[in-house]
Protein backbone atom coordinates (compact mmCIF):
# COMPACT_ATOMS: atom_id res chain seq x y z
CA UNK A 1 0.00 0.00 0.00
CA UNK A 2 0.72 3.79 0.04
CA UNK A 3 3.25 5.34 2.56
CA UNK A 4 3.92 8.72 2.77
CA UNK A 5 6.15 10.65 5.08
CA UNK A 6 5.84 14.10 6.33
CA UNK A 7 8.39 16.66 7.25
CA UNK A 8 9.58 18.51 9.62
CA UNK A 9 7.32 17.31 12.53
CA UNK A 10 7.70 20.98 14.07
CA UNK A 11 8.28 24.24 12.33
CA UNK A 12 8.76 27.60 13.95
CA UNK A 13 8.58 30.74 11.33
CA UNK A 14 8.46 34.46 12.01
CA UNK A 15 5.69 36.66 11.16
CA UNK A 16 5.78 37.25 7.15
CA UNK A 17 8.36 34.48 6.35
CA UNK A 18 7.72 31.35 4.41
CA UNK A 19 7.09 27.95 5.21
CA UNK A 20 7.87 24.24 3.40
CA UNK A 21 6.15 21.06 4.49
CA UNK A 22 7.68 18.18 2.47
CA UNK A 23 6.10 14.85 1.72
CA UNK A 24 7.25 12.20 0.07
CA UNK A 25 5.15 8.91 -1.51
CA UNK A 26 5.84 5.06 -2.09
CA UNK A 27 3.05 4.49 -4.92
CA UNK A 28 4.01 5.64 -7.83
CA UNK A 29 -0.04 5.07 -9.02
CA UNK A 30 -1.01 7.73 -6.60
CA UNK A 31 -2.67 10.50 -8.28
CA UNK A 32 -4.31 13.09 -5.91
CA UNK A 33 -2.15 14.82 -3.59
CA UNK A 34 -4.46 17.22 -0.90
CA UNK A 35 -3.30 18.89 1.96
CA UNK A 36 -5.30 19.89 5.29
CA UNK A 37 -4.97 22.09 8.19
CA UNK A 38 -6.68 21.66 11.24
CA UNK A 39 -7.02 24.04 14.26
CA UNK A 40 -7.20 23.15 17.42
CA UNK A 41 -10.00 21.21 18.81
CA UNK A 42 -11.58 20.87 14.77
CA UNK A 43 -11.36 18.23 12.23
CA UNK A 44 -9.14 18.57 9.70
CA UNK A 45 -10.18 21.18 6.38
CA UNK A 46 -8.43 20.75 2.76
CA UNK A 47 -7.13 24.00 2.39
CA UNK A 48 -5.40 23.08 -1.41
CA UNK A 49 -4.65 19.64 -3.72
CA UNK A 50 -3.73 18.77 -6.64
CA UNK A 51 -3.45 16.00 -9.65
CA UNK A 52 -0.70 14.88 -10.93
CA UNK A 53 -1.38 16.16 -14.41
CA UNK A 54 0.01 19.02 -13.09
CA UNK A 55 3.41 20.14 -11.27
CA UNK A 56 2.07 23.21 -9.15
CA UNK A 57 -1.10 24.90 -8.29
CA UNK A 58 -1.22 28.32 -6.52
CA UNK A 59 -4.16 29.93 -3.69
CA UNK A 60 -3.41 33.15 -2.54
CA UNK A 61 -0.18 32.42 0.06
CA UNK A 62 -0.42 28.95 -0.53
CA UNK A 63 1.05 26.69 -3.64
CA UNK A 64 1.82 22.70 -3.64
CA UNK A 65 4.66 21.40 -5.77
CA UNK A 66 4.14 18.04 -7.11
CA UNK A 67 7.42 15.85 -8.51
CA UNK A 68 6.75 12.81 -9.94
CA UNK A 69 9.69 11.51 -10.64
CA UNK A 70 11.17 11.67 -7.50
CA UNK A 71 7.54 11.18 -5.86
CA UNK A 72 7.49 14.48 -3.89
CA UNK A 73 5.12 17.54 -3.15
CA UNK A 74 5.64 20.30 -0.88
CA UNK A 75 3.41 23.12 0.67
CA UNK A 76 4.74 26.60 0.50
CA UNK A 77 2.74 29.19 3.02
CA UNK A 78 4.18 32.79 2.10
CA UNK A 79 3.99 35.71 3.85
CA UNK A 80 2.91 33.93 7.17
CA UNK A 81 0.50 35.35 9.48
CA UNK A 82 -0.34 33.94 12.94
CA UNK A 83 -3.65 32.63 11.91
CA UNK A 84 -1.42 30.09 9.63
CA UNK A 85 -0.37 28.12 13.20
CA UNK A 86 -1.83 24.81 13.02
CA UNK A 87 -1.18 21.38 12.19
CA UNK A 88 -1.09 20.60 8.13
CA UNK A 89 -1.37 17.16 7.02
CA UNK A 90 -0.39 16.18 3.43
CA UNK A 91 -1.88 12.78 2.08
CA UNK A 92 -2.05 10.81 -0.85
CA UNK A 93 -4.09 8.65 -3.16
CA UNK A 94 -4.41 6.56 -6.22
CA UNK A 95 -8.36 6.04 -8.21
CA UNK A 96 -10.19 4.27 -5.58
CA UNK A 97 -11.42 5.06 -1.86
CA UNK A 98 -8.49 4.96 0.42
CA UNK A 99 -6.27 8.27 0.92
CA UNK A 100 -2.95 7.79 3.16
CA UNK A 101 -2.06 10.80 5.66
CA UNK A 102 1.25 11.68 6.49
CA UNK A 103 2.27 12.04 10.24
CA UNK A 104 1.56 16.08 10.53
CA UNK A 105 3.34 19.28 10.83
CA UNK A 106 2.93 21.51 14.00
CA UNK A 107 3.20 25.24 12.56
CA UNK A 108 3.98 27.79 14.63
CA UNK A 109 3.58 31.75 13.60
CA UNK A 110 5.91 33.72 15.88
CA UNK A 111 4.51 37.51 15.98
CA UNK B 1 -26.10 22.83 6.54
CA UNK B 2 -24.39 21.38 9.32
CA UNK B 3 -21.96 19.08 7.33
CA UNK B 4 -20.71 16.27 9.16
CA UNK B 5 -21.63 15.73 12.91
CA UNK B 6 -20.14 13.37 15.65
CA UNK B 7 -21.37 12.60 19.09
CA UNK B 8 -20.08 12.76 21.85
CA UNK B 9 -17.31 14.62 21.61
CA UNK B 10 -15.77 13.14 24.49
CA UNK B 11 -16.36 9.48 26.33
CA UNK B 12 -14.32 7.26 28.59
CA UNK B 13 -14.81 3.55 28.95
CA UNK B 14 -13.68 0.89 30.90
CA UNK B 15 -11.89 -2.17 29.13
CA UNK B 16 -13.99 -4.47 27.94
CA UNK B 17 -17.43 -2.46 27.49
CA UNK B 18 -18.97 -1.35 23.93
CA UNK B 19 -20.22 2.04 22.63
CA UNK B 20 -20.90 3.42 19.46
CA UNK B 21 -19.88 6.77 17.94
CA UNK B 22 -21.70 8.47 15.71
CA UNK B 23 -21.68 10.47 12.37
CA UNK B 24 -24.13 11.80 10.58
CA UNK B 25 -23.67 14.46 7.42
CA UNK B 26 -26.37 16.31 5.40
CA UNK B 27 -24.82 17.04 2.23
CA UNK B 28 -26.14 13.97 0.55
CA UNK B 29 -22.56 12.18 0.21
CA UNK B 30 -22.10 9.02 -0.95
CA UNK B 31 -18.33 8.24 0.65
CA UNK B 32 -17.73 8.60 4.38
CA UNK B 33 -14.77 7.20 6.22
CA UNK B 34 -13.74 6.87 9.93
CA UNK B 35 -9.81 7.84 10.88
CA UNK B 36 -8.61 7.30 14.23
CA UNK B 37 -5.77 10.42 15.07
CA UNK B 38 -3.03 9.38 17.13
CA UNK B 39 -0.08 11.67 17.32
CA UNK B 40 3.18 11.15 14.72
CA UNK B 41 0.55 9.01 12.94
CA UNK B 42 -1.42 10.96 10.89
CA UNK B 43 -5.18 10.33 10.55
CA UNK B 44 -5.44 6.31 9.28
CA UNK B 45 -8.22 4.92 7.81
CA UNK B 46 -10.42 2.63 9.37
CA UNK B 47 -13.23 1.23 7.58
CA UNK B 48 -15.12 3.45 4.52
CA UNK B 49 -18.36 3.42 2.96
CA UNK B 50 -18.80 4.18 -0.79
CA UNK B 51 -22.91 4.18 -0.34
CA UNK B 52 -26.03 3.09 1.45
CA UNK B 53 -25.31 -0.99 2.35
CA UNK B 54 -21.79 -1.25 1.08
CA UNK B 55 -19.08 -0.90 3.86
CA UNK B 56 -14.84 -2.01 3.48
CA UNK B 57 -12.07 -1.83 5.48
CA UNK B 58 -9.54 0.71 6.22
CA UNK B 59 -6.05 0.34 7.36
CA UNK B 60 -6.45 -0.35 11.14
CA UNK B 61 -10.50 -2.09 11.13
CA UNK B 62 -9.58 -5.19 13.71
CA UNK B 63 -12.03 -4.15 17.17
CA UNK B 64 -14.03 -1.99 15.13
CA UNK B 65 -17.20 -2.39 13.08
CA UNK B 66 -19.65 -0.52 10.69
CA UNK B 67 -22.82 -0.47 9.15
CA UNK B 68 -24.33 2.22 6.57
CA UNK B 69 -28.33 1.40 6.16
CA UNK B 70 -28.76 5.40 4.81
CA UNK B 71 -26.30 7.39 2.98
CA UNK B 72 -26.77 9.86 5.90
CA UNK B 73 -25.72 7.99 8.61
CA UNK B 74 -22.30 5.72 8.99
CA UNK B 75 -21.90 4.80 13.00
CA UNK B 76 -18.77 3.09 14.21
CA UNK B 77 -19.10 0.48 16.88
CA UNK B 78 -16.25 -0.77 19.04
CA UNK B 79 -17.17 -4.30 19.98
CA UNK B 80 -14.96 -4.54 23.56
CA UNK B 81 -12.92 -1.37 24.39
CA UNK B 82 -9.40 -2.17 24.39
CA UNK B 83 -6.75 0.58 25.61
CA UNK B 84 -4.87 0.51 22.28
CA UNK B 85 -8.18 2.31 20.96
CA UNK B 86 -8.34 5.76 22.99
CA UNK B 87 -7.59 8.28 20.22
CA UNK B 88 -9.58 10.62 18.60
CA UNK B 89 -11.71 9.44 15.91
CA UNK B 90 -12.77 11.53 13.04
CA UNK B 91 -15.41 11.10 10.52
CA UNK B 92 -15.45 12.35 6.85
CA UNK B 93 -17.49 12.48 3.98
CA UNK B 94 -16.92 13.39 0.07
CA UNK B 95 -18.89 13.34 -2.98
CA UNK B 96 -16.97 11.53 -4.98
CA UNK B 97 -14.58 9.04 -2.70
CA UNK B 98 -11.45 9.25 -1.32
CA UNK B 99 -10.06 11.36 -4.17
CA UNK B 100 -12.16 14.32 -3.73
CA UNK B 101 -12.47 17.13 -0.90
CA UNK B 102 -12.94 15.00 2.32
CA UNK B 103 -15.51 17.01 4.85
CA UNK B 104 -14.59 16.23 8.44
CA UNK B 105 -16.19 16.34 11.63
CA UNK B 106 -14.98 17.87 14.63
CA UNK B 107 -13.89 14.69 16.30
CA UNK B 108 -14.38 12.27 19.66
CA UNK B 109 -11.83 12.13 22.38
CA UNK B 110 -12.13 8.72 23.37
CA UNK B 111 -10.41 7.16 26.48
CA UNK B 112 -9.68 3.47 27.33
CA UNK B 113 -8.91 2.95 31.36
Amino acid sequence: GENVEQHPSTLSVQEGDSAVIKCTYSDSASNYFPWYKQELGKGPQLIIDIRSNVGEKKDQRIAVTLNKTAKHFSLHITETQPEDSAVYFCAGGAAGNKLTFGGGTRVLVKP
Amino acid sequence: NAGVTQTPKFQVLKTGQSMTLQCAQDMNHEYMSWYRQDPGMGLRLIHYSVGAGITDQGEVPNGYNVSRSTTEDFPLRLLSAAPSQTSVYFCASSYGGANSPLHFGNGTRLTVT
